[in-house]
């Protein structure tokens, strides 16, 4: 199974944009990349996927390097919310999802 | 409601009993997932069901054993309960063509 490198943790301040970042040199062609975050003392959510192009949705925006060896989660504004455990998977769907020890963001008012 | 639901949602058990832990959803999902996290670590995958009729190992499946009773439930039982098998455990369901998984609020169980 590829794995994936991030930062312990980071920080941010409120309504600033965040990015975090996510190293996969060892990605296959049918890994997608897949972000989770767990907030405190929840299960862990979905936030976004892709494959090779950039996506967007509600949640955030994931950049994904032209040769797929990194990535980079974007919120676009942080919220004291958002204040969670950002995990970055790769698998080719949602089967055995193997989550590393993830980025664990603080936001500050 | 949720739509991944477990139960209990904490239980304090002594060594050597066993016990059981149920997830139900609503999603109408095929798939279903059975994690566990300890403290400070990522969740790993137990068990895990592709439909009623199948179910496989994940990377630590020692000491557990599950069964899918319909397509909604999927328990997990520990047959004799160990201490070091105190720690958060996730349910989980998932879409194939949506390539998004839907996990439940965890289940904290310590074992005494």
């Amino acid at each position: 199974d590829a794995k994936t490198t991030q930062p312990n943790s980071m920080e941010s301040n409120e309504e600033e944009p965040v990015h975090l970042p996510c190293n996969h040199s060892t990605i296959s062609g049918t890994d997608y990349i897949h972000w989770y975050r767990q907030l405190p003392s929840q299960g862990p959510e979905y936030v976004i996927h892709g494959l090779t192009s950039n996506v967007n949705n509600r949640m955030a925006s994931l950049a994904i390097a032209e040769d797929r060896k990194s990535s980079t989660l974007i919120l676009h504004r942080a919220t004291l919310r958002d204040a969670a455990v950002y995990y970055c998977i790769l698998s080719p769907n949602t089967d055995k999802l193997i989550f590393g020890t993830g980025t664990r963001l603080q936001v500050f008012p | 409601d949720a739509d991944v639901t477990q139960t209990p949602r904490n239980r304090i058990t002594k060594t050597g009993k066993r016990i059981m832990l149920e997830c139900s959803q609503t999603k109408g999902h095929d798939r279903m997932y059975w994690y566990r996290q300890d403290p400070g670590l990522g969740l790993r995958l137990i068990y895990y069901s592709f439909d009623v009729k199948d179910i496989n190992k994940g990377e630590i499946s020692d000491g557990y054993s599950v069964s899918r009773q319909a397509q909604a439930k999927f328990s997990l039982s520990l047959e004799s309960a160990i201490p070091n098998q105190t720690a958060l455990y996730f349910c989980a369901t998932s879409d194939l063509l949506s390539r998004k998984a839907f996990f439940g609020q965890g289940t904290r169980l310590t074992v005494v």
